[in-house]
Parts: C-alpha cells; structure tokens; sequence
C-alpha cells in the first residue's frame, strides 16, 4: 500500500458525460501527479499540482482540468467525454514538486466510455 | 523515436532464471525509475537512480549516465516476478516522468 488513494476505482460512463476522478496523496506529500495510461499510447503525463498551484502541464486534453485543494487532495475533471477516453488514470505523490524525489502511485481509477 | 526505450518487449523465462530488462533515453535526465505493473493494475514503485547500482532482494538496478542506458536484473526468478515492467525517466524541474513501453515478464515455474 503506497498512501495513496484514488476514487472510484472503477467508473462507466456513456460519451459526452463528465465525471470527476479523487485523489489522496501520501501524509506529507505536496505534490500529486497524473498520469493517463491506455492500450495504444501507454503511460502519459497529464498535469502536475505542487502545493496547490500548477506546476507542470503535459498532453492534458482542453477537455481536462485538474486542481489541488488546501487539503492536499486533488480532482481530475473530464468533460465532453470519448469512446477514446477509456484508459486507466494514476495519481501519483511525491513529497516535493522538484528535485530528486521518489513518486507514489496510487491504485488508479479505471474509466470506461460506452 | 521515442524518447525512453525499453528491451525486451516479451520475455518469458523458466522459474530461477536471471533475468534482464534493458532501457535506454535519449534525453537529460535527473534519475531513472524502474516500475512494476501487476496484472491488477496498479503501479509499484521499484527504484530510483541516478547512478551506479541498488539492489533491493532479488531485484538490481544499475545505471550508466554516461551510455544514457539502465538494466534491471532479477535474479533466481519466481513467478510472482510476473508483471510489466516499466522504466521511466524523470526530466525538467517538476520531475516529470517519461514512459518506457514497458516489458511483460512471465516466470513459468
């Protein structure tokens, strides 16, 4: 168990819906990362939050936003949502947003798009 | 070309065997992080390094900074060693990871 929780675990939706994914980082840590994984373009990072503020963007899609709450946790929001959207989503802690630090996974959300 | 490279994609060995997986980056990178998938899905987080050699149990991993190439090793194999295995590389300044392909280890016992 890496301290890191993700929910739901699982989620269906039909295509043009918008769901929300939760993310709980490690005690202590204060950055959280994202990260997409899907059969055809594998692991891909998606955005990064440090202590609440933006710090890295990736391939996120304008149809994706995230943000970290005061608390630490952070919710990745996606909209307008395609068949192509089906993939597992990670979240990922690390105690600093830069640096040589070591990233946490958590047990990831799997999305499916009908 | 994709900017980490993993080798091979398949390998499928005898239980005790010692196994490598190989991965090579093309880019600067501040460390290099080797990954395991299970089945189930999620992520474990194997090493980090951005030098020389550490070993955890069974597992190895080195790295040549200046080949801008990194092995994982396993030795004595075990069929719980069955996953995907994944390197990664962090870059920039927020350490974002970069995705090797991944390598499906299946021990047969």
């Amino acid at each position: 168990d890496s301290g890191v929780t993700q929910t739901p675990k699982h989620l269906i939706t039909a295509t043009g819906q918008r769901v929300t994914l939760r993310c709980s980082p490690r005690s202590g840590d204060l950055s959280v990362y994202w990260y997409q994984q899907s059969l055809d373009q594998g692991l891909q990072f998606l955005i990064q939050y440090y202590n609440g503020e933006e710090r890295a963007k990736g391939n996120i899609l304008e149809r994706f936003s995230a943000q970290q709450f005061p608390d630490l946790h952070s919710e990745l929001n996606l909209s307008s949502l395609e068949l192509g959207d089906s993939a597992l989503y990670f979240c990922a802690s690390s105690p600093r947003g830069s640096g040589y630090n070591e990233q946490f996974f958590g047990p990831g959300t799997r999305l499916t798009v009908l | 070309k994709n900017e980490v490279e993993q080798s091979p994609q398949n390998l499928t060995a005898q239980e005790g065997e010692f196994i490598t997986i190989n991965c090579s980056y093309s880019v600067g990178i501040s460390a290099l992080h080797w990954l395991q998938q299970h089945p189930g899905g999620g992520i474990v987080s194997l090493f980090m390094l951005s030098s020389g050699k550490k070993k955890h149990g069974r597992l190895i991993a080195t790295i040549n900074i200046q080949e801008k190439h990194s092995s994982l090793h396993i030795t004595a194999s075990h069929p719980r060693d069955s996953a995907v295995y994944i390197c990664a590389a962090s870059k920039g300044g927020a350490q974002k990871l970069v995705f090797g392909q991944g390598t499906r280890l299946t021990i047969n016992p």
